[in-house]
């Protein structure tokens, strides 16, 4: 299978600071999802995005594809942003994760 | 509701004794997987299913069995579970080559 690394894998942050996640691919990416998970444990899909650039109100990602990696940005973070971003891609129909990103977003 | 159904939330069980984890979706998805999440691990695929009775193994299948009689649900069987299955398992379902969607996450403990 594919190697997923993500980075950095921890991140702290005042609230109001914007901040880059990294997720890079041993292989082609080539559907690429990002996840948050919230410290209640849910999963929410983020973004569905195996090439070029999407926004989602403070949230956006780009990924580059022929490059193999993928970036989110969050900006004007919120107490709310905290918890864990995976980034996930499925080379065949088989799912690869990163081992996330923890962000704290502190008042 | 578009939702993935998971149950249940909470298991405590202990080693040997058969257990199934139920999982549902109402959103018609052909694609639907099992996960665990294990600290410093990230989430690990165990099972997916194409379509109904299509299932292929994920990277870490040993000790887990599924099945997808009906389309919209997929159960998780431990036919004989160990305490190195203790874990968060998560179910979810897409369409094809679109955003995946999990349910709530089942903790399961195995003593």
């Amino acid at each position: 299978g594919i190697q997923v690394e993500q980075s950095p894998p921890d991140l702290i942050l005042q609230e109001g600071a914007n901040s880059t996640l990294r997720c890079n691919f041993s292989d082609s990416v080539n559907n690429l999802q990002w996840f948050h998970q919230n410290p209640w444990g849910q999963l929410i899909n983020l973004f569905y995005i195996p090439s070029g650039t999407k926004q989602n109100g403070r949230l956006s990602a780009t990924t580059v594809a022929t490059e193999r990696y993928s970036l989110l940005y969050i900006s004007s973070s919120q107490t709310t942003d905290s918890g864990v971003y995976f980034c996930a891609d499925t080379p065949g129909n088989q799912f690869y994760f990163g081992t996330g990103t923890s962000l704290t977003v502190i008042p | 509701e578009a939702q993935v159904t998971q149950n249940p939330r909470y298991l405590i069980t202990v080693t040997g004794k058969k257990l199934t984890v139920t999982c549902s979706q109402n959103m018609n998805h052909e694609y639907m997987s099992w996960y665990r999440q294990d600290p410093g691990l990230g989430l690990r695929q165990i099972y997916y299913s194409m379509n109904v009775e299509v299932t292929d193994k994920g990277d870490v299948p040993e000790g887990y069995k599924v099945s997808r009689k009906e389309k919209r649900n997929f159960p998780l069987i431990l036919e004989s579970p160990s305490p190195n299955q203790t874990s968060l398992y998560f179910c979810a379902s897409s369409l094809p080559n679109e955003k995946l969607f999990f349910g709530s996450g089942t903790q399961l403990s195995v003593l």
